[in-house]
């Protein structure tokens, strides 16, 4: 089972900002990527490291991290931005490493 | 542009054994890491491990370790993930992910293969 948690629904009024969570221990130590999955489709990179967008990203998807919780936010969502989105990080103990993925958010724009 | 393109949907019968593959173009294919993810119907995405195409090392999830072997070969940049003997919890979609790691040191995965379904089904 995942070490990362994250919360299994949330939901945004369109041109509003939300807030994903995803915390476990390893965030203490590492920085989570984050992927968006829509229905059907192959997850997408959306943010990686303390806020790195790849080329592509909407500069409406940031991050952040306080503690052992890292957060991705949308600010300005957009009806497009629906889908699941999932973080990943390095397990904090042994070697060699294992990246879990959280269980995943569905985001719903209202 | 990187590619990275997955053999097509399988049927399998239980006990079976299955090799699916996963070819990258538009980059240095030795020179990336290859994660393999898998999905069970409706559910989340799971790490299964990762291969490096320059020597063939792999870092298995425990989860996995075992269960599934992962290889490549370089020649013709492409990955593969295989079973020798395929059970019906077998049954889901299958990615694979180039890795990449930023300056800082950070990992994660930049592009993704379409995903292969697999079914294993008697």
């Amino acid at each position: 089972s995942s070490e990362l948690t994250q919360d299994p629904t949330v939901s945004v009024a369109l041109g509003q900002t939300v807030t994903i969570t995803c915390q476990g221990d390893a965030l203490e130590k590492y920085y989570a990527s984050w992927y968006q999955q829509k229905p059907g489709q192959a997850p997408v990179l959306v943010l990686y490291g303390k806020t790195n967008r790849p080329a592509g990203s909407p500069d409406r998807f940031s991050g952040s991290r306080s503690g052992n919780t890292a957060f991705l936010t949308i600010s300005g969502a957009q009806a497009e931005d629906e889908a699941d989105y999932y973080c990943n990080c390095r397990d904090s103990s042994g070697s060699p490493p294992v990246y879990d993925f959280g269980p995943g958010t569905k985001v719903f724009v209202l | 542009e990187v590619q990275l393109v997955q053999s097509g949907a399988e049927v399998k019968k239980p006990g079976e054994s299955l090799k699916i593959s996963c070819q990258g173009s538009g980059y240095i294919f030795s020179n990336s890491w290859i994660t393999w993810v898998r999905q069970l119907p409706g559910k989340g995405l799971e790490w299964m491990g990762r291969i490096d195409p320059s020597d063939s090392y792999t870092n298995y999830s425990p989860s996995f370790q075992g269960h599934v072997t992962m290889s490549t070969d370089k020649s013709i940049s492409t990955a593969y993930l295989q079973w020798t003997a395929l059970k019906a919890s077998d049954t889901a979609i299958y990615y694979c992910a180039k890795n990449a790691v930023d300056g800082s040191g950070n990992y994660f995965l930049d592009s993704w293969g379409q995903g292969t379904v697999v079914t294993v089904s008697s």
